[in-house]
C-alpha cells in the first residue's frame, strides 16, 4: 500500500529565500510524481507533473526532482515571495493493472513566506 | 478548454439529513471522474472514481454513494450523514486514468 509522506509539516520563510520542500513514498513503483499548490478553502491547482522516466521538471521558479530508487521527491522554490504562500502537496499514484491513476497524497507542507 | 465545476462551495447539514453534491465537466468528453474528501489534518482521500456512465467504483467503505447520471455530471450522495461525513470534497476529472487530475473548487460541508 503506497504510503506518501511530506516533510515539514509547516515551513515560514522570509521572502527571497530559496527553499526545498520534501516528499518521500514507499512505494516505487508509480506512474509519475505529482506536486500541487492548495490555497486555503480552496482546489487543487497542478505545479509539476515527473514522469517515472524523468528525472526532474522546471517551470518558472519551481522545480521538482524525482529518485524513485530512494522514493524520493523534493521540490525546489527559488526566490520566493509572498504570493507563494499556500499547502504543497504531492502524490505517488502506484502502478496498478486497471491503468487506473488512483493519486495518494501526502498531508501537504503549509508554507507562509512573510514580506 | 475544459473546466470543472462543483457546487455549492459550503454546506452546513445536521447529522441524519440526506446529501447531494454534484459535479460538472465541460470541454471534454467520456472523463475519468473522481471525488476525493480532505479532512482535517488529514490527506486527500479517494472515495470514488467512474470510468463511464453508471461505472462507478468505491476506494474505501462509507455512508456516501455516487452515481454518474450523464457523461459529464458526477454526483456524491448520503441518505443519512454523520458527523464523519464532515470535510472539503473535491470533484476531479482527467481525460484518461493515466493521465494528470484536474480539481474544482471543492465543498465545504459541516454537519452539526
Amino acid at each position: 500500500k503506497q504510503e506518501v509522506t511530506q516533510i515539514p509539516a509547516a515551513l515560514s520563510v522570509p521572502e527571497g529565500e530559496n527553499l526545498v520542500l520534501n516528499c518521500s513514498f514507499t512505494d516505487s513503483a508509480i506512474y509519475n510524481l505529482q506536486w500541487f499548490r492548495q490555497d486555503p478553502g480552496k482546489g487543487l491547482t497542478s505545479l509539476l507533473l515527473i514522469q517515472s522516466s524523468q528525472r526532474e521538471q522546471t517551470s518558472g521558479r519551481l522545480n521538482a526532482s524525482l529518485d524513485k530508487s530512494s522514493g524520493r521527491s523534493t521540490l525546489y522554490i527559488a526566490a520566493s515571495q509572498p504570493g507563494d504562500s499556500a499547502t504543497y502537496l504531492c502524490a505517488a499514484p502506484p502502478i496498478r493493472n486497471t491503468g487506473f491513476q488512483k493519486l495518494v497524497f501526502g498531508t501537504g507542507t503549509r508554507l507562509l513566506v512573510s514580506p | 478548454s475544459q473546466t470543472i465545476h462543483q457546487w455549492p462551495a459550503t454546506l452546513v447539514q445536521p447529522v441524519g439529513s440526506p446529501l447531494s453534491l454534484e459535479c460538472t465537466v465541460e470541454g471534454t468528453s467520456n472523463p475519468n471522474l473522481y471525488w476525493y474528501r480532505q479532512a482535517a489534518g488529514r490527506g486527500l482521500q479517494l472515495l470514488f472514481y467512474s470510468v463511464g456512465i453508471g461505472q462507478i467504483s468505491s476506494e474505501v467503505p462509507q455512508n456516501l454513494s455516487a452515481s454518474r447520471p450523464q457523461d459529464r455530471q458526477f454526483i456524491l450522495s448520503s441518505k443519512k450523514l454523520l458527523l464523519s461525513d464532515s470535510g472539503f470534497y473535491l470533484c476531479a476529472w482527467s481525460i484518461r486514468g493515466d493521465q494528470p487530475q484536474h480539481f474544482g473548487d471543492g465543498t465545504r460541508l459541516s454537519i452539526l
